[in-house]
């Protein structure tokens, strides 16, 4: 059983359109969390969730919005995809925020031509 | 604002041998630090995690060593094999907040 599962792990589209990265974890988590990694390996927090609720937005465009029905699910929706956001998506989550360990999921990567 | 740093890049040896990958960061204000690896199409794995207050960590063939003084860890690979050939990735947590800061990674190739 996956620990922490997202599906697509590839997306390929067209500029403009509209997609959604959904993750779930079986962990019994209450604090889950969205990592873009770029081209140049550089892994960065884009948001966090505790038990439903927002508690890190680093600088990303409006574009970007995570959503977070239960605790065990946060998924990420990003209107009018642009070039700049081909990159891998890594969901993670970890038993609280401050805890030590984070389990990543196996990373969506998202192609937009 | 947390940097991190690897060096270097991109490492290939022959099997068998023993190597050192580096990590640096700019600010010494840190919670923890902990060496990650990732394989292509897969997540990260955690390899070992060094809290502020410990000067090293082991887990078989590996050994991590932390001067957070310095603002540097280094992890050492032990005889090294193929399976070991993998993208490993360092990440500090800062003392506020919950978010790891990442390193651009050693891509490592350990050839037969």
């Amino acid at each position: 059983d996956t620990a922490v599962s997202q599906t697509p792990k590839y997306l390929v589209t067209q500029m403009g359109n509209d997609k959604s990265i959904k993750c779930e974890q079986n962990l019994g988590h209450d604090t889950m969390y969205w990592y873009k990694q770029d081209s140049k390996k550089f892994l960065k927090i884009m948001f966090s969730y505790n038990n439903k609720e927002l508690i890190i937005n680093e600088t990303v465009p409006n574009r970007f919005s995570p959503k977070s029905p239960d605790k065990a699910h946060l998924n990420l929706h990003i209107n009018s995809l642009e070039l700049g956001d081909s990159a891998v998506y890594f969901c993670a989550s970890s038993h609280s925020p401050g805890a030590n360990v984070l389990t990543f999921g196996a990373g969506s990567r998202l192609t937009v031509l | 604002k947390q940097e991190v740093t690897q060096i270097p890049a991109a490492l290939s040896v022959p099997e068998g041998e023993n190597l050192v990958l580096n990590c640096s960061f700019t600010d010494s204000a840190i919670y923890n630090l902990q060496w990650f690896r990732q394989d292509p199409g897969k997540g990260l794995t955690s390899l070992l995690l060094i809290q502020s207050s410990q000067r090293e960590q082991t887990s078989g063939r590996l050994n991590a060593s932390l001067d957070k003084s310095s603002g540097r860890s280094t992890l050492y690979i032990a005889a090294s094999q193929p399976g070991d050939s993998a993208t490993y990735l360092c990440a500090v947590k800062g003392t506020s907040g919950s978010r790891l800061t990442f390193g651009e990674g050693t891509q490592l190739t350990v050839n037969p």
